[in-house]
């Protein structure tokens, strides 16, 4: 089945500091993307739709210029976030699409101290 | 903001019994998934029902659909400890808007199964 790679899977880092999360469709291309925040015990909340080759379409109170979004290539897209608060602390999740359903990557839990 | 609402929110249950959870949503749909997340990781993809489809079933999974009720239900039949996890619906809207493809995930269900 289709499998969709995301790396790191835990990042503890300093306030201050950019951390970048990567999404790599590893069996097949994906045009479209998406990144997800996850907060405990709580549903996902789509954050932005990565597009390959394209500016990435951000959801309604998502910062653009917190949270970067590069979709450089079919398979593979990153998500960075800028200067990290202890608020940016969250379960990040990426998706892959080909036709349907959308496949998810194990996530990233990602620290700020 | 999520469109799915889920109940219940948490369900304890013994092994070998049966788990239903179910899952509303407000607006028209093209297809709901299931979609199930063990502790701190990633989602798996259990089963997706077109708007068109009433039942549909895989292994020990069953899952409806009523349009006209704007809601779906997921039934686990025979449950084992290891079905425990998180289980979320999430609907895909209908071809032509904006937010086509994109999912909207309910609340979520927090299925345990003790042996």
């Amino acid at each position: 089945g289709a499998v969709v790679s995301q790396h790191p899977s835990w990042v503890i880092c300093k306030s201050g500091t950019s951390v970048k999360i990567e999404c790599r469709s590893l069996d097949f291309q994906a045009t479209t993307m998406f990144w997800y925040r996850q907060f405990p015990k709580q549903s996902l909340m789509l954050m932005a739709t990565s597009n390959e080759g394209s500016k990435a379409t951000y959801e309604q109170g998502v910062e653009k210029d917190k949270f970067l979004i590069n979709h450089a290539s079919l398979t593979l897209s990153t998500l960075t976030v800028t200067s990290a608060h202890p608020e940016d602390s969250s379960f990040y999740i990426c998706s892959a699409r080909l036709g349907q359903p959308q496949h998810f990557g194990d996530g990233t839990r990602l620290s700020i101290l | 903001s999520q469109q799915g609402e889920e109940d219940p929110q948490a369900l304890s249950i013994q092994e070998g019994e049966n788990a239903t959870m179910n899952c509303s949503y407000k607006t028209s749909i093209n297809n709901l998934q299931w979609y199930r997340q063990n502790s701190g990781r990633g989602l798996v993809h259990l089963i997706l029902i077109r708007s068109n489809e009433r039942e549909k079933h895989s292994g020990r999974l069953r899952v409806t659909l009523d349009t006209s009720k704007k809601s779906s239900s997921l039934l686990i039949t025979a449950s084992r400890a290891a079905d425990t996890a998180s289980y979320f619906c999430a609907t895909d809207k209908v071809p032509g808007g904006t937010s086509y493809g994109k999912l909207t995930f309910g609340q979520g269900t927090i299925l345990t199964v003790h042996p």
